[in-house]
């Protein structure tokens, strides 16, 4: 398993601002994902963020108002832009130990979230 | 598409008494299949997860999940339910047949309520 921190918990924000998540690994991976949990709700991918490759943003998100960074092979940011109180939710990244494949077998491990509050 | 469906919201279990979470997928090929928990404040637990071989799954502080392919279900159990299991848990499907996509598809979650 893979031990993740996650930079600020919570923070509360002004409509407008924006606020960079850092997502902390203690071992190199391969794979690093961005997921949303608004009040309530399940999980949704924002993006995968693989090291030396631009981030893949799923249906619904884009690079200008979700910026991600994946500078090596422990670290990431993630960026949420020009907030509004919609954005308002649980942030977390999660991680793969395997390789590319996509017939690897491997457990996606979950940091403890970012939990923003935007007015 | 990949999709995972938790009929249930709430579940309310009596302490010692056994438990099960029920979860449904649907894929287009064969289903990578996990259940994490949730506590308050806290991120995602991963319990167990079925890959290929024995359809009975055994994973993390007792849980175990039943893979059935005719039913494409994944149901979690638990033979004795305990107070501290009270929490929100997650059914989770990762399609193999979808090519490049290693992501999971959540389901709606259901929250496991354990009355002492």
């Amino acid at each position: 398993s893979a031990v993740i921190s996650q930079k600020p918990s919570r923070d509360i924000c002004q409509r407008g601002t924006s606020l960079t998540i850092q997502c902390q690994v203690d071992s190199q991976v391969t794979m690093m994902f961005w997921y949303r949990q608004q009040p309530g709700q399940s999980l949704t991918l924002i993006a995968t963020a693989n090291q030396g490759s631009e981030a893949t943003y799923e249906s619904g998100f884009v690079i200008d108002k979700f910026p991600i960074s994946r500078p090596n092979l422990t670290f990431s940011t993630l960026t949420v832009s020009n907030m509004s109180p919609e954005d308002s939710s649980i942030y977390l990244c999660s991680v793969e130990l395997g390789g590319f494949s996509r017939y690897s077998t491997d457990t996606q491990y979950f940091g403890p979230g970012t939990r923003l509050t935007v007015l | 598409a990949q999709s995972v469906a938790q009929p249930e919201d709430q579940v309310n279990v009596a302490e010692g008494n056994p438990l099960t979470v029920k979860c449904t997928y649907s894929v287009s090929g064969n289903p990578y299949l996990f259940w994490y928990v949730q506590y308050p404040n806290r991120g995602l637990q991963f319990l167990l997860k079925y890959i290929t071989g024995d359809n009975l799954v055994k994973g993390s502080y007792g849980f175990e999940a039943e893979f059935n392919k005719s039913q494409t279900s994944f149901h979690l159990k638990k033979p004795s339910a305990l107070v501290s299991d009270s929490a929100l848990y997650f059914c989770a499907v990762r399609d193999i047949g979808e090519t490049g996509r290693r992501a999971l598809t959540f389901g709606s979650g259901t929250r496991l309520q354990v009355q002492p």
